[in-house]
């Protein structure tokens, strides 16, 4: 059971937009910046939006991040079919003293 | 170009322990917190360790604390992981992480991970 919640999946056709929410409480996502990752089969992750909505270099604009309150949310426009992948959200917990991340959500592009 | 290399996974019984080890190179290795991030076959990423850029802070994870130790050798470049007491749910692909700078926990570079199967 991971501190963050995040759907196990989500799908949406190619050109179109798709959303991703983490949610969390006041101990972590609610006083913390809130990153977002993007991790292919056998790969490493990869950093997409840090700091609640910052993109690193790199990362198209076609990716974007937000957070309100103890949710977080990724956003993808313009969906590609080599989007398909698992994203995860990850903050720090100030209560636990700890990292936490979600449990991830699959991305299908159909 | 930054990188990571981690080293020193592989098969270890249980009860038994394993030292990880993580090359740093392309950045100043001394201003950077550095974490360690597992994941289990087919599971999503678990948060195991941070180490200050000192080392002189380290946090860890319920599920390992006081069974695993990080530490680092800023001399060497290097991130270690000492795993003891290891037990069949801690077999996983073990990642170091670089810390963004200013410290707002997010891992902005990300080794290629070793395995750790933990099993007699």
């Amino acid at each position: 059971q991971s501190v963050l919640t995040q759907p196990p999946s989500v799908s949406a056709a190619p050109g179109q937009k798709v959303t991703i929410s983490c949610s969390g409480s006041s101990s972590n996502i609610g006083n913390n910046y809130v990153s977002w990752y993007q991790q292919f089969p056998g790969t490493a992750p990869k950093l997409l939006i840090y700091e609640n909505n910052k993109r690193p270099s790199g990362i198209p604009d076609r990716f974007s991040g937000s957070k309100s309150g103890t949710s977080a949310t990724l956003g993808i426009t313009g969906l590609q079919t080599g989007d398909e992948a698992d994203y995860y959200c990850g903050t720090w917990d100030s209560s636990l003293s700890a990292g936490v991340f979600g449990g991830g959500t699959k991305l299908t592009v159909l | 170009e930054v990188q990571l290399v981690e080293s020193g996974g592989g098969l270890v019984q249980p009860g038994g322990s394993l030292r990880l080890s993580c090359a740093a190179s392309g950045f100043t290795f001394s201003d950077y917190e550095m974490n360690w991030v597992r994941q289990a076959p087919g599971k999503g990423l678990e948060w195991v360790s941070y180490s200050s850029n000192s080392g002189s802070a380290m946090y860890y994870a319920d599920s390992v604390r006081g069974r695993f130790t990080i530490s680092r050798d800023n001399a060497k470049n290097s991130l270690y992981l000492q795993m003891n007491s290891l037990r069949a749910e801690d077999t996983a692909v073990y990642f170091c992480a670089r810390e963004g700078y200013g410290g707002n926990q997010f891992f902005d570079y990300w080794g290629q991970g070793t395995l750790v199967t933990v099993s007699s």
